[in-house]
């Protein structure tokens, strides 16, 4: 089964700095999607970005960016030109292209992320 | 404007009670999915549906229920048959197995 590890429970940032949030994942699927969603304190979840595992490049969204590393199954996000309405809690999460579960997200545990004026 | 919205935004419950979580799309989305979120615990999937009339079990259906009798509405009732029900509940949509999840702004049930 698939797993997604998020080994930061916090992290905190200086406005107009850069943070770069981690996420590894199991699986032994070869395609496959990543995304990273924002939970702001409206608790409303918000897609951020969003990778397809056989596309090499990286995505990006502006400030946001992602460092995919296949081989080591690794997707981190990078948050550059940090602003206050950053601080959220960030969600990596992992989708299976296959049809069983009906390709349901499987989700980490989430980074809570401060943004410091 | 097109969304996702859950109601209500707190709903309080008291022991034994069945309450019904009320969620509704104007995005023409065909799948939506009930999700439960405890702190530490990220996103749990209760429910989901693909289509008008059929829904599935999530991982922790257990004391739950939902129906699908409309496209744009998918209600999910927690029964007293749920040990533990006071949680943050997230209602999501995609338009199809290949897009992305469009997610409402929750609705919170405390027991009482």
């Amino acid at each position: 089964a698939q797993t997604v590890t998020q080994s930061q429970p916090e992290m905190s940032v200086q406005e107009a700095e850069t943070v770069t949030l981690s996420c590894t994942y199991d699986t032994s699927e070869s395609d496959y999607y990543l995304f990273w969603y924002k939970q702001p304190p409206s608790r409303q979840m918000i897609l951020v970005i969003r990778q397809e595992a056989y596309k090499q490049q990286n995505a990006t969204e502006n400030r946001f960016s992602v460092n995919f590393q296949k081989a080591a199954k690794s997707f981190s996000l990078k948050i550059s030109d940090s602003q206050l309405g950053d601080a959220a809690m960030y969600f990596c999460a992992y989708r299976s292209p296959f049809a069983g579960n009906n390709r349901k997200l499987i989700w980490g545990l989430g980074t809570s992320l401060a943004v410091n004026p | 404007d097109g969304g996702i919205t859950q109601s209500p935004k707190y709903l309080f419950r008291k022991e034994g009670q069945n309450v019904t979580l009320s969620c509704e799309q104007n995005l023409n989305h065909d799948a939506m999915y009930w999700y439960r979120q405890d702190p530490g615990q990220g996103l749990r999937l209760i429910y989901y549906s693909q289509i008008v009339n059929d829904f599935q079990k999530g991982d922790i259906a257990e004391g739950y229920s939902v129906s699908r009798e409309k496209k744009e509405s998918f209600p999910l009732t927690v029964t007293s048959a749920q040990k533990n029900p006071t949680a943050f509940y997230l209602c999501a949509s995609r338009r199809d197995v290949d897009t992305e999840a469009f997610f409402g702004q929750g609705t919170r049930l405390t027991v009482v």
